[in-house]
């Protein structure tokens, strides 16, 4: 099992360039997240989603929009992207079990976002 | 809403040293608390685990104790080794599971000198 990939590792942009960010996901799990990493900041949740064809906003979804069109996939959308977008970002993947009284997440490396 | 608290960092100790990273929770309820170690470069990882109160995790010589009266998670080890240097991350899920989030510390850089 590959577990969590995330594509690309690295990205610089310009200012108010679009690009996606791809997650994939080969545990047949039914939750899937993209946080953002700064510097002192830990990780912040952008977007969930519960199931495929579902999403949710996180704490910080401004900018971002993602699809899940496919269960094993979750895309990272910026439309037009801005210095402050600048990050590492971070796809998780978790079972969703009802009941569950826990929900261990599985990380992917992260991709590298420069946005100048 | 719910939030982590965890020890500033950058935390320096020599090998062989014992190690302690403070972490503190609000949350309602019982949330579930983990610790995730970051290596440089690389992913979070689930270091250990505790989903109810007094409950112990504990992995590579790591371990912490779910202390609901004190609301806390500290991470401790007897032994630190060069190879711990990373950066730990706290974090809970609220009562009950469900698709949240983690809700996460800002992270402690630890470095062990040789």
């Amino acid at each position: 099992n590959a577990g969590v990939t995330q594509t690309p590792k690295f990205r610089v942009l310009k200012t108010g360039q679009s690009m996606t960010l791809l997650c994939a996901q080969d545990m047949n799990h039914e939750y899937m997240y993209w946080y953002r990493q700064d510097p002192g900041m830990g990780l912040r949740l952008i977007h969930y989603s519960v199931g495929e064809g579902t999403t949710a906003k996180g704490e910080v979804p401004d900018g971002y929009n993602v699809s899940r069109l496919k269960k094993q996939n979750f895309l990272l959308g910026l439309e037009s992207a801005a210095p402050s977008q600048t990050s590492v970002y971070f796809c998780a993947s978790t079972h969703g079990l009802a009941g569950g009284y826990y929900n261990e997440q599985f990380f992917g490396p992260g991709t590298r976002l420069t946005v100048l | 809403g719910d939030s982590v608290t965890q020890m500033e960092g950058p935390v320096t100790l020599s090998e062989e040293a014992f190690l302690t990273i403070n972490c503190t929770y609000t949350a309602t309820g019982y949330p579930s608390l983990f610790w995730y170690v970051q290596y440089p470069g690389e992913g979070l990882q689930l270091l250990l685990k505790a989903t109810k109160a007094d409950d112990k995790g504990s992995n590579k010589g790591f371990e912490a104790t779910y202390r609901k009266e004190t609301t806390s998670f500290h991470l401790e080890k007897g032994s630190v080794q060069v190879s711990d240097s990373a950066v730990y991350f706290c974090a809970l899920t609220p009562s009950g599971g469900g698709a949240d989030g983690l809700t996460f510390g800002k992270g402690t850089h630890l470095i062990i000198q040789p």
